[in-house]
């Protein structure tokens, strides 16, 4: 079935180094979000787009944190001068619009486990 | 701003036992909310939702959930634990603004059903 894909399934990073990992939404899913699981914690949202608007960046925790979706399909979230503390699971989720009486689910890829060094 | 709450990071249940997942929410206006299934190294897996049709929903794999707004609740339960319901569960509440709506999400629950 044609889910949400995220690549590399697993990153590892020297500290200080660049990653971007990338998310592939459900075909015609407006809506994307981006997550950080730390090990043992629930999901945290980072950031939202639709389409290619990035409407809300307000749980990105720092600005080494920069998220695009240049063509309202696939996403990528790059981390520069990684640190340890940056080592999670990224999760992406994609969605169709809100409706005014209902909440549309979000679907979510298997996820990104990044390891900082 | 809105919350969830899983009371015990772990559970332990025999094969065959009643599952029962906890969940309480804190919000200012009807809430949205949600369960997740997470399976090692793999993401979130939608179990059920509630928006406010019904306060009992069913879920996939044999779960349901009961919204209880005098006890902000939404716990999750199952009659019958099965071996491949080992997993990690979270609970979630839906916050929205602009049109959109991201997920707080609990701690989770680790799951263990044992022979």
């Amino acid at each position: 079935g044609a889910g949400v894909s995220q690549s590399p399934r697993y990153k590892v990073a020297k500290r200080g180094q660049d990653v971007a990992l990338r998310c592939d939404p459900i075909s015609g899913h407006v809506s994307l979000f981006w997550y950080q699981q730390a090990l043992g914690q629930g999901p945290e949202f980072l950031t939202y787009f639709q389409n290619e608007a990035q409407l809300d960046k307000s749980g990105l925790p720092s600005d080494r944190f920069f998220a695009e979706r240049p063509e309202g399909s696939v996403s990528t979230l790059k981390i520069q001068r990684t640190q340890q503390e940056d080592s999670a699971v990224y999760l992406c989720a994609s969605s169709l619009p809100r409706q005014e009486d209902s909440n549309q689910p979000q679907h979510f890829g298997d996820g990104t486990r990044l390891s900082i060094l | 701003a809105q919350s969830v709450t899983q009371l015990g990071s772990h559970v332990s249940v025999s094969e065959g036992a009643l599952v029962l997942l906890r969940c309480n929410y804190s919000s200012s206006v009807p809430p949205y909310l949600f369960w997740y299934v997470q399976y090692p190294n793999q993401g979130l897996q939608l179990l059920l939702k509630y928006t406010s049709a019904a306060t009992l929903v069913k879920g996939i794999n044999g779960f349901e959930a009961e919204f209880k707004k005098s006890e902000t609740s939404f716990h999750l339960t199952k009659p019958s634990a099965h071996m491949s319901d080992a997993a990690e569960y979270f609970c979630a509440v839906s916050e929205g603004s602009g049109g959109y709506n991201k997920l707080i999400f609990g701690a989770g629950t680790r799951l263990a059903v044992h022979p």
